[in-house]
């Protein structure tokens, strides 16, 4: 079964320290993986893609991610978070051999404390 | 470029009123439009998937006679939420595939559905 996971509901950093948001998914195809933030009240950006050509994806704002097959994870990464990143952060997957509609983690809500 | 607009942005409607969303691609072909709703502090669930000229394919338990979906032209698609109730009270947020593009969606702002 396709599915992904988000394996933490929220996610609190000072400003000024790393973030890490992890993702986990299943399929039995190549995923496309994607990250979108959304702020309150705001529709979908994304930050970044993978979509089978380099593992480490460098997105928008400084976030990256790694596409790890072994451990079927991609987790968001970003070095020094800033007071703008608080927001929702989903991670979607696309499924190659499907109708190519895409699939929500449950969102992780990122908060930075000053 | 890839810009979806949503009209309108938010909307208050009575009970058992119709309530009509739009969906549109600015600047590019959506040969594939899909619509989601967004519960409060709850992921995007896919409720339908759009295709320009046929009839719209439906999620399990989404009811195609409440959710009217029409995608008549290459850049519009629109959401009839018909006798709301106010448990459709949503975030419904669209987007649209760009044609020829592999998996990738880009998403409108959103509607705010309050039905009182």
């Amino acid at each position: 079964a396709q599915s992904v996971t988000q394996l933490d509901s929220h996610v609190s950093v000072s400003e000024g320290t790393p973030v890490l948001l992890r993702c986990n998914y299943s399929s039995s195809y190549s995923p496309s993986l994607f990250w979108y933030v959304q702020h309150p009240n705001k529709g979908l950006q994304l930050l970044l893609k993978y979509t089978s050509a380099a593992t480490l994806v460098k997105g928008i704002n400084g976030f990256e991610a790694e596409f790890k097959k072994s451990e079927t994870s991609f987790h968001l990464t970003k070095p020094s978070a800033h007071m703008s990143d608080a927001a929702e952060y989903f991670c979607v997957v696309s499924f190659s051999l499907s109708n190519n509609d895409m699939r929500f983690g449950a969102g992780t809500r990122l908060t930075v404390k000053p | 470029g890839a810009v979806v607009s949503q009209h309108p942005s938010w909307v208050i409607c009575k009970s058992g009123t119709s309530v009509k969303i739009e969906c549109r691609s600015l600047d590019f072909q959506a040969t594939t439009m899909f619509w989601y709703r967004q519960f409060p502090k709850q992921s995007l669930m896919l409720m339908a998937t759009s295709n320009e000229g046929s009839k719209a394919t439906y999620e399990q338990g989404v009811e195609k006679d409440k959710f009217l979906i029409n995608h008549a032209s290459l850049t519009l698609s629109t959401l009839t939420v018909t006798s709301a109730h106010p448990e459709d009270s949503s975030f419904y947020i669209c987007s649209a595939r760009v044609s020829g593009s592999y998996n990738e969606q880009f998403f409108g702002p959103g509607t705010r559905l309050t039905v009182l």
